[in-house]
């Protein structure tokens, strides 16, 4: 099982829009729609932003959304701010031996 | 407010053992899955194992079956992941997590601990 791939780096600047993409194959997030997204800060631990492909959990900024077309999920961030700037990680139930398979990680720079 | 607190890490030599535990509180323990998952230094996230509410039904990723046994006290709201044989590609940061198997996502993760191999 490989990892869901995700483009290393994403930046903009405050109050712009950007959008952070998670590839998978049928096996994962196109034939389920069970894709989270992660928030990481240096040092801490990852934090979810969004479950089941759209939704937010409470607490959550409505400045996060999720959105999946086919085998390939994404995150917006919208009206980006400099406390954005981290690590951002994707995660898809799998049909393969491992239950979840997480993304290859983006880190997202505020300008 | 939803706690998970690991410990248990440390340095240890290739092919030897570490226990870790995660001690839990904010919740209905016994009602949920539980995961671990690690982190390799600068490295993206990987799933571990997971286990059932009553300990039933566990789960490994290929790279550890056979070394390692993820384990639960539901008295004790503790999680316990028994790691033997380590290899150095076994150094990461090990994070407790509540897993929401139903809806396929693990919503809470503890701060971490950290396991070295080597020698």
């Amino acid at each position: 099982q490989s990892a869901l791939t995700q483009p290393a780096s994403v930046s903009g600047s405050p109050g712009q829009s950007i959008t952070i993409s998670c590839t998978g194959t049928s096996s994962d997030v196109g034939g389920y729609n069970y894709v989270s997204w992660y928030q990481q800060h240096p040092g801490k631990a990852p934090k979810l932003m969004i479950y089941e492909v759209s939704n937010r959990p409470s607490g959550v900024s409505n400045r996060f959304s999720g959105s999946k077309s086919g085998n390939t999920a994404s995150l917006t961030i919208s009206g980006l701010q400099a406390e954005d700037e981290a690590d951002y990680y994707c995660s898809s139930y799998t049909s393969s031996s491992i239950f979840y398979v997480f993304g290859t990680g983006t880190k997202v720079t505020v300008l | 407010e939803v706690q998970l607190v690991e410990s248990g890490g440390g340095l240890v030599q290739p092919g030897g053992s570490l226990r870790l535990s995660c001690a839990a509180s904010g919740f209905t323990f016994s009602s949920y899955w539980m995961s671990w998952v690690r982190q390799a230094p600068g490295k993206g996230l990987e799933w571990v194992a997971n286990i059932k509410q009553d300990g039933s039904e566990k789960y490994y990723v290929d790279s550890v079956k056979g070394r390692f046994t993820i384990s639960r006290d539901n008295a004790k709201n503790s999680l316990y992941l028994q790691m033997n044989s380590l290899r150095a590609e076994d150094t990461a940061v090990y994070y407790c997590a509540r897993d929401q198997r139903d809806i396929a996502v693990v919503d809470y993760w503890g701060q971490g601990t950290l396991v070295t191999v080597s020698s």
